[in-house]
């Protein structure tokens, strides 16, 4: 069965820093692209990045291009999203999520999030 | 990396067929067939329905298929049921390693 567990989130100041990190198990973690999803309060899905399999490919969202960071450690099974700069409008629940193919595919499996809330 | 767009909310009885749209560019949804759709029940994760426009995953009921047409992709529920109402998403592929939701269709079962 595949599990995504998130950690990391939490309350912070606007213009610090945050790293937000997923636990991944029940699947062959390095064969799979993986994303970060958000999701503000009452509001809709807005994807964040993806990064590929080998991590050779990697996109952002135009609204955190340039402070967020998105790696991943195949060896731990882990993703991860350095956040720096936050804004208040970054406050969401970031989910991770994994994508059927090692590139571009769909995502077909969704952690159940973590809460991140910028504000001072 | 404008979001799709979709109509807020679309309502039908128990019985019937809806169909949810989803617009984009041809720098989007229109340059690629891979466009999914998922739905989401309130205070839980989103689930995968569709997947490169019209396919099923595994233990999705027949009654959800999805279609395409140059920059507009729709979803169609037949059969509603009660258990379908939901917020529903769709979501394209970009260019450039970068994604696109849809800003999300809450369905209503009359």
């Amino acid at each position: 069965e595949v599990q995504l567990v998130e950690s990391g989130g939490g309350l912070v100041q606007p213009g610090r820093s945050l790293r937000l990190s997923c636990a991944a198990s029940g699947f062959t973690f390095d064969d799979y692209a993986m994303h970060w999803v958000r999701q503000a309060p009452g509001k809709g899905l807005e994807w964040v990045s993806g990064i590929s399999w080998k991590s050779g490919s990697i996109g952002y969202a135009d609204s955190v291009k340039g402070r967020f960071t998105i790696s991943r450690d195949n060896a731990k099974n882990s993703l991860y999203l350095q956040m720096n700069s936050v804004r208040a409008e970054d406050t969401a629940l970031y989910y991770c999520a994994k994508d059927m193919d090692h590139v571009a595919g769909a995502i077909d499996h969704w952690g159940q999030g973590t809460l991140v809330t910028v504000s001072s | 990396q404008s979001a799709l767009t979709q109509p807020a909310s679309v309502s039908g009885s128990p019985g019937q067929s809806i169909t949810i749209s989803c617009t984009g560019t041809s720098s989007d949804l229109g340059s690629y067939n891979l466009v999914s759709w998922y739905q989401q029940h309130p205070g839980k994760a989103p689930k995968l329905m569709i997947y490169e426009g019209s396919k099923r995953p595994s233990g999705v009921s027949n009654r959800f298929s999805g279609s395409k047409s140059g920059n507009t992709a729709s979803l169609t529920i037949s059969g509603l049921q009660a258990e379908d109402e939901a917020d529903y998403y769709c979501c394209s592929y970009a260019g450039s390693s970068t994604w696109v939701f849809g800003g999300g269709t809450k369905l209503t079962v009359l």
